[in-house]
């Protein structure tokens, strides 16, 4: 079946730091990638996602390129702000999947200190 | 306006009660999920319903129900509660259904269940 693995935190930076966190997938046919973020107390808010190769998602100063031929979606954001501790997780939605149901990595939280 | 809203925001119970949470989506979607995450923050997808379809996650126990009064509310009724169903329970709501489609899906803010 479909399934994400995601480096685990917490991911600790100091603020204006390169983030870089890794995602990869395993899925069958051409799946759309997703990351989503949760801050504390609520709910999960789309961040960016992209439906083919190669194509690159971009939102909020956060960046993620489709790379299938290394199955990986991993999140960049160039300079870190205090306001992006949260939890950060990668989902695909698969092409086979009549539900559009999410399978979601298994988070990592990112702690970004003054 | 609250595009998805749940209650109730918490919910503490004993072992062997049955329960319902509530969902309701503002958006005109038609398509609504529900999604369990556990202590560790890691999310599972429950159900996926429409108007005209439900598809359960097999792993889901057959307590778990969902039931939909109209397109925009899918509840959640959990019979028989366990310890292991403590958890907090997310409901989402995105435009369609479809194999390969990405729509964004919305999510409420979570109703953290307890089981003591």
């Amino acid at each position: 079946g479909d399934s994400v693995t995601q480096m685990e935190g917490p991911v600790t930076l100091s603020e204006e730091a390169f983030l870089t966190i890794n995602c990869t997938y395993t899925a069958t046919g051409y799946p759309s990638l997703f990351w989503y973020v949760q801050y504390p107390g609520e709910g999960l808010q789309l961040l960016l996602k992209a439906t083919k190769a190669d194509d690159k998602g971009s939102n909020k100063g956060f960046e993620a390129t489709y790379r299938k031929e290394t199955t990986s979606f991993h999140l960049e954001k160039g300079s870190v702000q205090v306001s992006d501790s949260a939890v950060y997780f990668c989902a695909l939605s698969g092409n086979n999947n009549a539900g559009n149901m999410l399978t979601f990595g298994g988070g990592t939280r990112l702690m970004v200190k003054p | 306006d609250t595009a998805v809203s749940q209650t109730p925001k918490y919910l503490v119970t004993q072992m062997g009660n049955d329960k319902s949470i509530k969902c309701e989506q503002n958006l005109g979607h038609d398509t609504m999920y529900w999604y369990k995450q556990d202590s560790k923050k890691f999310l599972k997808i429950m159900f996926s319903y429409n108007n005209k379809e439900l598809i359960i996650n097999e792993t889901v126990p057959n307590r778990f129900s969902p039931k939909s009064p109209d397109k925009a509310h899918l509840n959640l009724h959990i019979n028989s509660l366990e310890l292991g169903d403590s958890a907090v329970y997310f409901c989402a709501s995105s435009q369609g259904i479809g194999a390969g489609r990405a729509d964004t899906q919305y999510f409420g803010p979570g109703t953290r269940l307890t089981v003591l």
